[in-house]
């Protein structure tokens, strides 16, 4: 059983479109995170979101946290090809963290 | 800062062998986990220590696979005997607080 479902599981974009990506849970989550993994690296964190609501940018991410803590979302705005790679949620419903299906993205030059 | 330190990077066994890996986590870290990363998913959680205490194994399958950190630092993970659905990414990962987790590149395993 997935603690959390990502859609869509695969995504390819041309450069200079936009996109959004989705985190799914039933269960509620102190903390929720988002990381890009590129291929043979672990994944690195690109932000947490910790408030029901929250909205965080980071450049051209913004990241979004569901008011009742059990979903979040990514939107990329004008996407480019250095944002290739598999986006990963991970949630925190105590102090261990679960990590969503995964996304991958893939932006053509 | 050095990062999390996992070898080897690659591991190609047979089925039924053995096989070992090696975590160094950043310095000062008290919390080291283990993922199983399979290809084209996201990690699945397989073990978390406290300084040398496990904290969770619930998803770590016991009767092949094995995890220790015997002195609070470094960490091994063993599988014996190997299956070929063991084949996958093992992503070592620590955190100082809880909220910061920073990961090795991995160990790539295949079982042939």
């Amino acid at each position: 059983t997935q603690l959390l479902e990502q859609s869509p599981q695969f995504l390819s974009i041309q450069e200079g479109e936009n996109l959004t990506v989705y985190c799914n849970s039933s269960s509620v989550f102190s903390s929720l995170q988002w990381y890009r993994q590129e291929p043979g690296e672990g994944p690195v964190l690109l932000v947490t979101v910790v408030t029901g609501g929250e909205v965080k940018k980071l450049k051209r991410l913004t990241f979004q946290f569901g008011d009742a803590r059990k979903d979040s979302s990514l939107h990329i705005t004008a996407a480019q090809p250095g944002d290739t790679g598999l986006y990963l949620c991970a949630g925190a419903p105590g102090n261990q963290f679960y990590f969503g299906t995964g996304t991958s993205l893939t932006v053509i030059p | 800062e050095a990062g999390v330190a996992q070898s080897p990077r690659y591991k190609i066994i047979e089925k039924r062998q053995s096989v070992a890996f090696w975590c160094n986590p950043i310095s000062g870290h008290a919390t080291l986990y283990w993922y199983q990363q399979i290809l084209g998913q996201g990690p699945k959680l397989l073990i978390q220590f406290q300084n040398n205490g496990v904290v969770d194994d619930s998803q770590l399958p016991k009767d092949r696979f094995s995890a220790e950190r015997l002195k609070g630092v470094d960490s091994t993970l063993k599988i014996q005997p190997a299956k070929l659905e063991d084949s996958a990414v093992y992503l070592c990962a620590s955190t100082l607080k809880g909220e910061l987790l920073t990961f090795g590149s991995g160990t790539r395993l295949t079982v042939v």
